[in-house]
């Protein structure tokens, strides 16, 4: 099982703003990464570091951390956000260094 | 844009070798500031780090996964490889592929490969 818990379903109204969380004892030191995998297809890195977006993914996600819980906002849900989303740490106290949540469906209504 | 082609059997027999291959092209493996992963992925199921290999050959493993996992690199072909033994039907899922950056505060893996569906049974 996962250190790092995610809620497992998570729903928002088309065009309205959703937040979707990652806890874990790991986060207190260490900033997540967030992916966002549609079925049948890889994961796709949508944000890292503190709040930093690769090429390409839309300003609409962003990131925050408090505590030891990490955040990835969707400000103005588009139907094709809806997808499975994972945060991904580093733990070095249980003897491996990486680690996935266990995921949030989001489903766009 | 670097890419990154998975290769391998998608079925493997109980007590077998999984073996995959994963081909990077338009980038290098021996870049100083990368590490290059195996993550899994069973059915229905979340994602989960298997190990990665830095191209000096530095390799770390998931705890539960060290005494059967082998990940290795031809830096010459620009591949990585892994190896799983003892396989059983647990081991059943789909096996990724990944470009890695561990940062000291962050770490992420930014390129995937496509994914191979490996499926353990007789």
């Amino acid at each position: 099982s996962s250190e790092l818990t995610q809620d497992p379903a998570v729903s928002v109204a088309l065009g309205q703003t959703v937040r979707i969380t990652c806890q874990g004892d790991s986060l207190r030191n260490f900033y997540a990464s967030w992916y966002q995998q549609k079925p049948g297809q890889a994961p796709i890195l949508v944000l890292y570091d503190k709040n930093k977006r690769p090429s390409g993914v839309p300003d609409r996600f962003s990131g925050s951390n408090s505590g030891d819980t990490a955040s990835l906002t969707i400000s103005g849900a588009q139907a094709e956000d809806e997808a499975n989303y994972f945060c991904n740490s580093r733990d070095s106290s249980r003897g491996h260094l990486e680690e996935f949540g266990g995921g949030t469906k989001l489903t766009v209504l | 844009q670097l890419q990154l082609q998975q290769s391998g059997p998608g079925l493997v027999k109980p007590s077998e070798t999984l073996s995959l291959t994963c081909t990077v092209s338009d980038g290098s493996i021996s870049s100083s500031y990368y590490y290059w992963a195996w993550i899994r992925q069973p059915p229905g199921k979340g994602l989960e780090w298997i190990g990665n290999i830095y191209y000096t050959g530095a390799t770390s493993y998931h705890t539960s996964l060290r005494s059967r996992v082998t990940i290795s690199a031809d830096t010459l072909k620009n591949q990585f490889f892994l190896r799983l033994s003892s396989v059983t039907a647990a081991d059943t899922a789909v096996y990724f592929c990944a470009r890695h950056f561990p940062g000291y505060t962050s770490s992420y893996f930014d390129y995937w490969g496509q994914g191979t569906l490996v499926t353990v049974s007789s």
